[in-house]
C-alpha cells in the first residue's frame, strides 16, 4: 500500500503569508495526487487534483505542484478563510490513502 | 448542486451491526462511482471504499482494515448507497462521510480519480 506523508504537521502563519505544504508519497505516483481542505466540524473540499489542476470555484491563490512521490501545495497570499487542514490524497490505485494532515493556524 | 445525505449512524456495541445509507440529489447516481470515507475523533481521513457504477461493472473495493466485515451496495432504482458494517470494533468509531468519486484524464493512458462531492458525514460510535 502506499504512504502519504505531510510535513509539516502544523503551521502558524499571517493573513497575506505565503505558505507552502509538502507530501510525499512511499512510491511513484506519477501525477495522482489531490488536495483538500477541511474547516472545523465541515466535511473536506477537494482544492486541486491532478497535482496541478485547480477545481473549479477554487481561488487562484492556491495551487499545486509536484509528480512523482514530490508534491507541494503552495497559497500565495493566505486568507482568513483559509485557516483550516489540508490533506493530500493518493488516486494512483486502491487502497487510497491520505496525508496525516497539515493543520494551517492563525499567528 | 449536487448534495449527499448520509443517514444510520449511532451508537452499537462492539460485535454489533450498523448499516449507513448516503441519498444524492441533484445527481443520477446510477452513473457515479461512489465512496466511503472515515475519520476518526480527532484524526485524519481514512478512505473505506468504493463502489463502481453498473456500467463499469459494479464491483467493489475496500480498505484492508474493513475488508471482510463491511460491505457497500448501491440500489439505483432509489438512488442510494449503502455501507453495511458487520462485526463491528472500538476502532470504528469515526464520523463516516459518502462522496462521489470522479474520473479525469490524467494524460499519460490512465484515468485519474478525486472525491468531489462529500456529504455531511454520520456518526457512528463503537462502546460497550
Amino acid at each position: 500500500d502506499i504512504q502519504m506523508t505531510q510535513s509539516p504537521s502544523s503551521l502558524s502563519a499571517s493573513v497575506g503569508d505565503r505558505v507552502t505544504i509538502s507530501c510525499r508519497a512511499s512510491q511513484s505516483i506519477s501525477s495522482f495526487l489531490n488536495w483538500y481542505q477541511q474547516e472545523p466540524g465541515k466535511a473536506p473540499m477537494l482544492l486541486i487534483y491532478r497535482a496541478s489542476s485547480l477545481r473549479s470555484g477554487v481561488p487562484s491563490r492556491f495551487s499545486g505542484s509536484g509528480s512523482g512521490t514530490d508534491f507541494t501545495l503552495t497559497i500565495s497570499s493566505l486568507q482568513p478563510e483559509d485557516f483550516a487542514t489540508y490533506y493530500c490524497q493518493q488516486s494512483l490505485s486502491t487502497p487510497y490513502s491520505f496525508g496525516q494532515g497539515t493543520k494551517l493556524e492563525i499567528k | 448542486e449536487v448534495q449527499l445525505v448520509e443517514s444510520g449512524g449511532g451508537l452499537v456495541k462492539p460485535g454489533g451491526s450498523l448499516r449507513l445509507s448516503c441519498t444524492p440529489s441533484g445527481v443520477t447516481m446510477s452513473y457515479v462511482w461512489m465512496s466511503w470515507v472515515r475519520q476518526t475523533p480527532g484524526k485524519g481521513l481514512e478512505w473505506v471504499g468504493r463502489i463502481k457504477s453498473k456500467s463499469d461493472g459494479g464491483t467493489t473495493d475496500y480498505a484492508a482494515a474493513v475488508k471482510g466485515r463491511f460491505g457497500i451496495s448501491r440500489d439505483d432504482s432509489r438512488n442510494t448507497l449503502c455501507l453495511q458494517m458487520n462485526s463491528l470494533k472500538t476502532e470504528d468509531t469515526a464520523v463516516y462521510y459518502c462522496t462521489t468519486e470522479m474520473e479525469y484524464y490524467s494524460g499519460s493512458g490512465s484515468p485519474g480519480y478525486y472525491m468531489d462531492v462529500w456529504g455531511k458525514g454520520t456518526t457512528v460510535t463503537v462502546s460497550s
